[in-house]
């Protein structure tokens, strides 16, 4: 069946340091992607997007990654912040609606 | 400002009592989406609706029930049919039916059976 799904479940990273988070997907025909950040008892907030006529998408110290030949998703963050832990997700189109990712929790220690 | 409101923050049901949460948006959206969330878990898909006066069951429909009287609102009641209901609520809208716009979430209904 159909599915998004996240290789890691929990990623510890120090201050500053870079992460990167991963994501597979299987609907080859999928051609929209986001990543959202739920911090905890928070409602998911959008961070990035990307379309599946590109591999690549920057933001402000955020870039997302598209490889269709393996059908992987990843989110970089750059200099990474306490602010930025939280619960990270991805979500691929459905034709009328998103698949979310089970999510990654990333954990920032100074 | 525009955005998608979601009440209560907090709501506790006893048992066999049905309880209904609120989500309201002014972003002009025509399809809005509940999702339960559990401890640890991600986003499980209860109802969605396109347009007013339509609503689609999603994963896990059971023991909940919906209405799209209005653009602006989707409220979600939590039947006593549904026997796990503690669960975090969130509620998101997107432009249009399709998908390929992203969705803007609530900041989530919170509830617990006593």
């Amino acid at each position: 069946g159909e599915s998004v799904g996240l290789h890691l479940p929990t990623l510890s990273v120090q201050e500053g340091d870079n992460s990167i988070i991963n994501c597979a997907y299987s609907n080859s025909a999928s051609d929209y992607f986001i990543w959202y950040k739920q911090e905890s008892g928070k409602g998911p907030q959008f961070i990035i997007d990307i379309r599946s006529n590109m591999d690549k998408r920057q933001g402000q110290r955020v870039t997302v990654l598209l490889n269709k030949t393996v059908k992987h998703l990843s989110l970089q963050i750059a200099a990474t912040q306490p602010g930025d832990s939280a619960v990270y997700f991805c979500a691929e189109d459905n034709t009328d609606k998103l698949i979310f990712g089970t999510g990654t929790r990333l954990q920032v220690f100074p | 400002d525009g955005g998608i409101t979601q009440s209560p923050k907090y709501l506790f049901r006893k048992e066999g009592q049905n309880v209904t949460l609120s989500c309201e948006q002014n972003l002009n959206h025509d399809a809005m989406y509940w999702y339960r969330q559990d401890p640890g878990q991600g986003l499980r898909l209860i109802y969605y609706s396109q347009i007013v006066n339509d609503f689609q069951k999603g994963d896990i429909a059971e023991g909940y029930s919906v209405s799209r009287e209005k653009k602006e609102s989707f409220p979600l009641t939590v039947t006593s049919a549904q026997k796990n209901p503690t669960a975090f609520y969130l509620c998101a809208s997107s432009i249009t039916g399709g998908s390929s716009y992203g969705y803007t979430f609530g900041s989530g209904t919170r509830l617990t059976v006593v």
